[in-house]
């Protein structure tokens, strides 16, 4: 069965760096997401991106996200300074059309120290 | 997107039928419902959705009622690995211009041997 691929599964940053979460999502799919769980809360929703460019964003997803689709395989969520409050497990999903189930990754958990 | 409310736990014998109601007595026309679920700190897991028709597919049944304003997924023959949270979410149609999925806290599930 397809599955959504997260790289690295767990990734330890210090407070200020820069991290890139990398995600493969299914190959006909064509629309990509990215969602986060901070320990014992509830799964949110970052954005969601299709044909290449951003369709809706939550207020989660500041400045200092940015989604990328660099080589039509990859989908990349980067945050560009991370904070205390950033570490959460990050969700990469996708889907074949916007109103089909979604197919989420296993996950990147990503500890801000 | 309409409320959703559902109990905060359940218990299911292995090998019986696993029903878990959910309430979205504010649900309009053009909301779908979805059933995904959570197993331990996996990525969410699409299970089922609907419109107004009740559907079925390998994992589960989907029971909406005439009104919308409830359903109910059924896992015909509940085994130990359905042990999960399950999430009811109300969507409106992606085309209306809302993309994202807002998880609640859901139904714990426990399927006890």
């Amino acid at each position: 069965e397809p599955e959504v691929t997260q790289t690295p599964s767990h990734q330890v940053t210090q407070m200020g760096q820069e991290v890139i979460l990398r995600c493969v999502p299914i190959s006909n799919h064509l629309y990509f997401y990215w969602y986060r769980q901070i320990l014992g809360q509830k799964v949110e929703f970052l954005v969601s991106f299709y044909n290449n460019e951003i369709s809706e964003k939550s207020e989660i997803f500041d400045d200092q996200f940015s989604v990328e689709r660099p080589d039509g395989s990859n989908f990349t969520l980067k945050i560009r300074s991370t904070k205390l409050e950033d570490s959460a497990m990050y969700f990469c999903a996708s889907s074949i059309e916007s109103n089909y189930g979604y197919t989420f990754g296993s996950g990147t958990r990503l500890t801000v120290v | 997107d309409a409320k959703t409310t559902q109990p905060p736990s359940m218990d299911c014998a292995e090998g019986r039928a696993a029903n878990l109601p959910c309430n979205h007595s504010t649900i309009s026309g053009n909301e779908y419902v979805y059933w995904y679920r959570q197993i331990h700190s996996q990525g969410p897991q699409y299970i089922i959705h609907g419109l107004k028709n009740n559907e079925t597919n390998e994992m589960a049944s989907l029971i909406i009622t005439e009104d919308r304003k409830s359903s109910t997924l059924i896992l015909p023959h509940a085994t130990l690995r359905d042990t999960a949270v399950y999430y009811c979410i109300v969507r409106v149609e992606a085309g209306a211009g809302s993309y994202q999925l807002t998880f609640g806290k859901g139904t714990k599930l426990s399927v006890i041997p």
